[in-house]
């Protein structure tokens, strides 16, 4: 079964700093990738998402990820990152023959004002 | 409005009994998942539904059951073979064809706690 590894458990950085968050999947065939964002107490909710076209995508909020298919990999970054970002961030696969979605471990990040 | 419904919200049980929690969507979605959500492991996959009447194992589906008879609903049973069952569960649908070609629409989630 495919894996999906996020390399940071736990990322601190400072208002205004640049972020890349990894993700790699250990799966070879099609895919999809998402990135979701969960903020303290909420749902987890859609970030940006990749199917196919240019790989690099964009998404709410100035997030954008781009997908190297060499590398099996499809980080997640922002330019300048804001307080309000402090949250946990998933990276999920989506294997297009299976119809599943997996999910990574999460990596929390605390923006500090 | 359209969404997924998840009850009960918490849930207490005695070690050695089956809980059946509950999942329902009126967004007229084929795929239907549920995950466990654990502190520092994110969400693994449990079992998946593409279709009424069909289900797929995940990562961890041993000491769970599910079942697929109508299109909305998609209860997970914990059955006391589950031997870590104390978590935060979580359901998700997807849209027509299923998930890959929309994203997942998520459930609030029910936290269940055995002793």
């Amino acid at each position: 079964a495919q894996s999906v590894s996020q390399h940071n458990h736990h990322v601190i950085l400072s208002e205004a700093a640049s972020l890349e968050l990894g993700c790699n999947y250990s799966y070879g065939g099609t895919v999809n990738l998402f990135w979701y964002v969960q903020y303290p107490g909420q749902h987890l909710q859609l970030l940006l998402k990749y199917f196919s076209g240019d790989p690099l995508v964009k998404g709410i909020k100035g997030f954008e990820a781009e997908f190297i298919k060499s590398k099996f990999s499809f980080n997640l970054r922002k330019p300048s990152v804001q307080w309000s970002d402090t949250a946990e961030y998933f990276c999920a696969v989506n294997h297009r023959a299976d119809n599943d979605m997996r999910f990574g471990a999460g990596t929390r990040l605390t923006v500090k004002p | 409005d359209g969404g997924i419904t998840q009850s009960p919200k918490y849930l207490f049980r005695k070690e050695g009994q089956n809980v059946t929690l509950s999942c329902e969507q009126n967004l007229n979605h084929d795929a239907m998942y549920w995950y466990r959500q654990d502190p520092g492991q994110g969400l693994r996959l449990i079992y998946y539904s593409q279709i009424v009447n069909d289900f797929q194992k995940g990562d961890i589906a041993e000491g769970y059951s599910v079942s697929r008879e109508k299109k909305e609903s998609f209860p997970l049973t914990v059955t006391s073979a589950q031997k870590n069952p104390t978590a935060f569960y979580l359901c998700a649908s997807s849209g027509r064809g299923g998930s890959y070609n929309s994203p997942l629409h998520f459930g609030n989630g029910t936290r269940l706690t055995v002793t």
